[in-house]
């Protein structure tokens, strides 16, 4: 079946360290992708998505590129924040008619002054 | 922000008590979910709706009832609750379309005691 897979955490970083969390996906067709964040007592919301393969999805200086050949979504940033300590979930959609929407167990990021 | 709203927030209840979730939008999106997030097991879905009366299960549903009588409102019901339905619940909704990015409420935490 459909399936996401993004890495454990907590990932803690000092600030201005460079962030990868990995995710890869398993699914039948062609699905588009997405990263979502929470905030602590909030409800998700859209970090950025990628809807085909090669497409790069950027969004407050996150980055993440579809993968078809490795079926892999992996978020990155240059340079983290203390303010960027959240959940990430990486999510995938996919279907004809109804559209299944798939998430990751999500990745907590802790980032030290 | 999207037009999506939860009620209650906060609720404690106890075991064996039936208790109803609310899930509002404004948006006049075609599909609406329920998720519930739990440690360890991200987001899960509980049940979906692509339309007015039209619902269906998603991998965990056991122990719960959804009701949508009108395209704003979707309804979470737990006719005996459990502690082990103790979660925070998330309603989320989508346009049509595989490349459309969810809207998510703000989430209600149930405790069942």
């Amino acid at each position: 079946g459909d399936s996401v897979t993004q890495m454990e955490g907590p990932v803690t970083l000092s600030e201005e360290a460079f962030l990868t969390i990995n995710c890869t996906y398993t699914a039948t067709g062609y699905p588009s992708l997405f990263w979502y964040v929470q905030y602590p007592g909030e409800g998700l919301q859209l970090l950025l998505k990628a809807t085909k393969a090669d497409d790069k999805g950027s969004n407050k200086g996150f980055e993440a590129t579809y993968r078809k050949e490795t079926t892999s979504f992996h978020l990155e940033k240059g340079s983290v924040q203390v303010s960027d300590s959240a959940v990430y979930f990486c999510a995938l959609k996919v279907g004809t008619g109804f559209q299944k929407l798939v998430f990751g167990t999500g990745t907590r990021l802790l980032v030290s002054p | 922000d999207a037009g999506i709203t939860q009620s209650p927030r906060h609720k404690v209840t106890e075991t064996g008590t039936p208790v109803t979730l609310r899930c509002h939008q404004t948006e006049n999106h075609r599909y609406m979910y329920w998720y519930r997030q739990d440690p360890g097991h991200g987001l899960r879905l509980i049940h979906y709706s692509y339309g007015v009366k039209d619902t269906d299960k998603g991998e965990v549903s056991d122990g719960y009832s959804v009701s949508r009588s009108k395209t704003e409102d979707f309804l979470l019901t737990l006719e005996s609750a459990t502690s082990s339905q103790t979660s925070v619940y998330f309603c989320a909704i989508t346009r049509e379309g595989q490349n459309t990015e969810a809207f998510f409420g703000q989430g209600t935490r149930l405790t069942v005691v």
